[in-house]
């Protein structure tokens, strides 16, 4: 099976402006989750979607905002970029049972100027 | 809420030697799930080894072992006849499963580097 696949890889915008990324799953798994990964704060888990409804939600602010469609693909939308939202943003798939594994993309890599 | 510490930001080890990662957290649950993670150079995140807390016995996968002591909350990686192909970010991670859905807790994670 084909892994978790993520678009773009790098992204460099300005402070304002929005963003969205993309994450494909694994084939079968109906469970995408986001993370974001900086130097400071280290992994930190953004939401999570199970059969395109958000099942759980980190500490981040409504910025923040996330969907899934119905064959099991996320966008991930940052509006009003800021510089402090620089990081690699993860995505992860699992089958979607409360105690799966999740496996990870290669991360989009978002540089904000 | 979990917390997850890696205690140990960086690490060495010669080839084809052993090492051995710690990692602690913090929980009152009683059924959940540790995770090892390897995270290489390519940024690319790659599980390593899982262990649900109701199992007493260690997980292994080829030449990765964990030593896993529930009571005193402890989940350290063994690292058997180290690779270059190791050097990496080693991230411990928590998963408590709940009907809202699983996520990770990470630790701050350790950087292993393999010395030829």
């Amino acid at each position: 099976k084909a892994g978790v696949t993520q678009t773009p890889r790098y992204l460099i915008k300005t402070r304002g402006q929005q963003v969205t990324l993309s994450c494909s799953p694994i084939s079968g798994h109906r469970s995408v989750s986001w993370y974001q990964q900086t130097p400071g704060q280290g992994l930190q888990f953004l939401f999570e979607y199970f059969s395109e409804t958000q099942r759980n939600k980190g500490n981040f602010p409504g910025r923040f905002s996330g969907r899934q469609f119905s064959n099991s693909r996320s966008e991930m939308n940052v509006s009003t970029l800021e510089l402090g939202d620089s990081a690699l943003y993860l995505c992860a798939s699992s089958e979607g049972g409360y105690t799966d594994t999740q496996y990870f993309g290669p991360g989009t890599r978002l540089t904000v100027l | 809420a979990q917390t997850v510490t890696q205690s140990q930001p960086e690490m060495s080890v010669q080839e084809a030697e052993t090492v051995t990662l710690s990692c602690t957290y913090d929980t009152s649950e009683n059924n959940y799930y540790l995770f090892w993670y390897k995270q290489p150079p390519s940024r690319q995140m790659i599980l390593v080894i899982r262990q649900e807390a109701y199992k007493q016995q260690n997980a292994t996968e080829n030449r990765f072992s964990v030593n896993f002591q529930k009571a005193a909350k402890s989940f350290s990686l063994k690292i058997s006849d180290s690779q270059l192909g190791d050097t990496a970010m080693y991230f411990c991670a928590f998963m408590k499963p709940a009907y809202a859905g699983n996520m990770l807790t990470f630790g701050g994670g350790t950087r292993l580097m393999v010395k030829p």
